[in-house]
């Protein structure tokens, strides 16, 4: 069975560094691109990034480019999103998810919710 | 990229059917079979309904239908059921860095 399973909800100040993380597990994570999508409260979806853990290959969209780094390791077949300095509006709940042979993302993650507050 | 544009809501009473439209460009939707739905419940991770333009996943029941015409797809549920409510999400591959935008989303009110 594949799963994504994702780690906790974080509560962080502005200015914080965080990394959440993606286990992936039931099918071979290196032949399926991976990647991130924020939902903000009460807002659409929009992808982050992803990345193909095979070779590292990552790529951005230009919203977020420069904002988050993505990254994955497969030896432990779990990929990564990180800030190195989080913003209020960072607030948000970010899912993880498989992206299948036809561009349809086929597998989620549960979410993590992240809230950046003073 | 710009989303692809849907309808902010849409409803339909218990057993009757309804189409949400999913508009985009001749880089995304018009130029490619890779349109996906996903149904959002709240507080749930979406759920993929629809893959390549009218294929649904194992699981997912013949109620849900995909189309395309030009650079326009639609998700047709027919046999509304109380359940069905939820957001519903197209997306495309497109040209763009990242391979696939999403659509900005629509609320499905079952009366």
């Amino acid at each position: 069975e594949v799963q994504l399973v994702q780690s906790g909800a974080e509560v962080k100040k502005p200015g914080e560094s965080l990394k959440i993380s993606c286990k992936g597990s039931g099918y071979s994570f290196t032949s399926y691109w991976i990647g991130w999508v924020r939902q903000m409260p009460g807002k659409g979806l929009e992808w982050m990034a992803i990345i193909y853990p095979g070779d590292s290959d990552t790529r951005y969209s230009p919203s977020f480019q420069g904002q988050v780094t993505i990254s994955a390791d497969k030896s432990i077949s779990t990929a990564y999103l990180q800030w190195s300095s989080l913003k209020a509006s960072d607030s948000a709940m970010y899912y993880c998810a498989r992206r299948g042979f036809s561009y349809a993302s086929d597998y989620w993650g549960q979410g993590t919710l992240v809230t950046v507050s003073t | 990229q710009s989303a692809l544009t849907q309808p902010a809501s849409v409803s339909g009473s218990p057993g009757q059917s309804i189409t949400i439209s999913c508009t985009g460009t001749s880089s995304d939707v018009g130029g490619y079979n890779y349109v996906s739905w996903y149904q959002q419940h709240p507080g749930k991770a979406p759920k993929l309904m629809i893959y390549e333009v009218s294929n649904r996943p194992s699981g997912v029941p013949d109620r849900f239908s995909g189309s395309k015409s030009g650079n326009t797809a639609s998700l047709t549920i027919s046999g509304l059921q109380a359940e069905d409510e939820a957001d519903y999400y197209c997306s495309s591959y497109t040209t763009s860095s990242i391979h696939v935008v999403f659509g900005g989303g629509t609320k499905l009110t079952v009366l």
